[in-house]
């Protein structure tokens, strides 16, 4: 399995809401990573987790909280969002320190939040 | 922090011709600069990359240059094809980190 899957592929969530994102990863990386990437921009690095603990916290709101319970699964929690997080949200993983290894990306969640 | 710029924003070539597209970092400790292409509504995709020990890399039709130097690497695609046509991205990274930073990108749109 040379994939990263998330699920759901879409959500849709009011600002009140509480919802996760899941990702997962087969491949035994010991690290992973969440991106938030807006229209016509970049991906922008939020959290990465290495050998699962968090390494990098890119001074995300605290209305994302990571958690990754194992090395194969990644997941976000999102709590009271604001419209402007509205966004397409990858998970990445690589076999180790990113300065090392190519980072797979996962398809994305695209969350709209009304 | 790195900081990554990405020039030119949107690139059109002709069926055939090549494209280059150029990026300059600033972290001296950057090391690891990969290439993503990006299609409308996919996830970003590694396409080359190049590590600091190296000045050239080639892989059939696209290859990378880096000049640590002047701290600015460049891909080139040669023989553009209409499924070329995406966004591309560069990005650097140092040694001792996890933190990508990526370039805001280039719209390639090659004419058939």
């Amino acid at each position: 399995d040379t994939e990263v899957t998330q699920t759901p592929k879409h959500l849709v969530m009011g600002m009140t809401n509480k919802k996760s994102l899941k990702c997962e990863q087969h491949m035994g990386h010991r690290a992973m990573y969440w991106y938030k990437q807006k229209a016509k921009k970049p991906p922008e690095l939020m959290f990465v987790y290495s050998y699962e603990k968090l390494s990098i916290n890119e001074s995300v709101p605290s209305r994302f909280s990571p958690e990754c319970p194992n090395s194969s699964l990644l997941n976000l929690h999102l709590h009271a969002l604001q419209p402007e997080d509205s966004a397409l949200y990858l998970c990445a993983s690589s076999p180790g320190l990113a300065a090392s290894y190519e980072q797979y990306f996962g398809p994305g969640t695209r969350l709209t939040v009304t | 922090g790195e900081n990554v710029e990405q020039h030119p924003s949107t690139l059109s070539v002709q069926e055939g011709d090549s494209a280059v597209i150029k990026c300059t970092y600033s972290d001296s400790a950057s090391n690891y600069f990969p290439w993503y292409k990006q299609e409308l509504g996919k996830r970003p995709q590694l396409i080359i990359d190049i590590r600091s020990n190296v000045g050239e890399k080639k892989d059939q039709r696209i290859a990378v240059t880096l000049n640590k130097t002047a701290k600015h690497f460049s891909l080139h695609i040669t023989e553009t094809q209409p499924e070329d046509s995406a966004v591309y991205f560069c990005a650097a990274i140092a040694y001792n980190n996890n933190d990508m930073r990526f370039g805001a990108g280039t719209r390639l749109t090659v004419k058939p």
